[in-house]
């Protein structure tokens, strides 16, 4: 079963410092996307990208926010200053585009990010 | 603007009975309504899908039912079994690819033996 993966699993990070969560989506897929997690709470959409540029974001999605696909294989997701309300847990998904249509995302496992 | 409502917050169930978690969406454009299941520490997993042009679809013992008119679509979990224990959203969207998906708030789902 093709998987997305990302990495770290768990990151901590200083207030103000930047990080970058990498995923390698499934080969074969077109669309990528960064979802986020806050404990306990529901899936928020931050961005979607395409063709090597973004297609949708979030209002969540600010200037502090950068999504890279450096190579190919990696899809990144760049915080530049991170705040305490960044902690959250980041999936990385992918789906495949068909006909005009995608059926569902594919979610990694996730990097949990905390800010302290 | 919540655009997708999920109840209930929490559900316990014997093993062996009915689950059921509904939502409830907004917007009259989306076309394409997953429900996910996510186990502790993982991310979501696409269970089952429906589109709106049917009222129900059955994959094992999981069934989507579908309202349009209401704006209402409901998971049934047959003959729950203590392994459905986990969490699951409703999510709602256009099916145009790259549109963004909606996710409820998730259902936290125990099967008790």
């Amino acid at each position: 079963e093709p998987e997305v993966t990302q990495t770290p699993s768990h990151q901590v990070t200083q207030m103000g410092q930047e990080v970058i969560l990498r995923c390698v989506p499934i080969s074969n897929h077109l669309y990528f996307y960064w979802y986020r997690q806050i404990l306990g709470q529901k899936v928020e959409f931050l961005v979607s990208f395409y063709n090597n540029e973004i297609s949708e974001k979030s209002e969540i999605f600010d200037d502090q926010f950068s999504v890279e696909r450096p190579d190919g294989s990696n899809f990144t997701l760049k915080i530049r200053s991170t705040k305490l309300e960044d902690s959250a847990m980041y999936f990385c998904a992918s789906s495949e585009a068909l006909r005009g249509f995608h059926y569902g995302y594919t979610f990694g496992s996730g990097t949990r990010l905390t800010v302290v | 603007q919540q655009q997708v409502k999920q109840s209930p917050q929490s559900l316990i169930v014997q093993k062996g009975g009915i689950s059921i978690i509904n939502c409830a969406y907004e917007n009259t454009a989306f076309d394409y309504f997953p429900w996910y299941q996510q186990f502790p520490g993982k991310g979501p997993a696409l269970l089952i899908a429906i589109r709106p042009d049917v009222s129900e679809k059955k994959e094992g013992r999981f069934t989507i039912s579908f309202n349009k008119s209401a704006k209402q679509f409901s998971l049934h979990i047959m003959d729950s079994q203590p392994g459905d224990s986990a969490t699951y959203f409703c999510a709602a969207g256009p099916s145009n690819t790259g549109n963004q998906f909606y996710f409820g708030t998730g259902t936290s789902l125990t099967v008790i033996p």
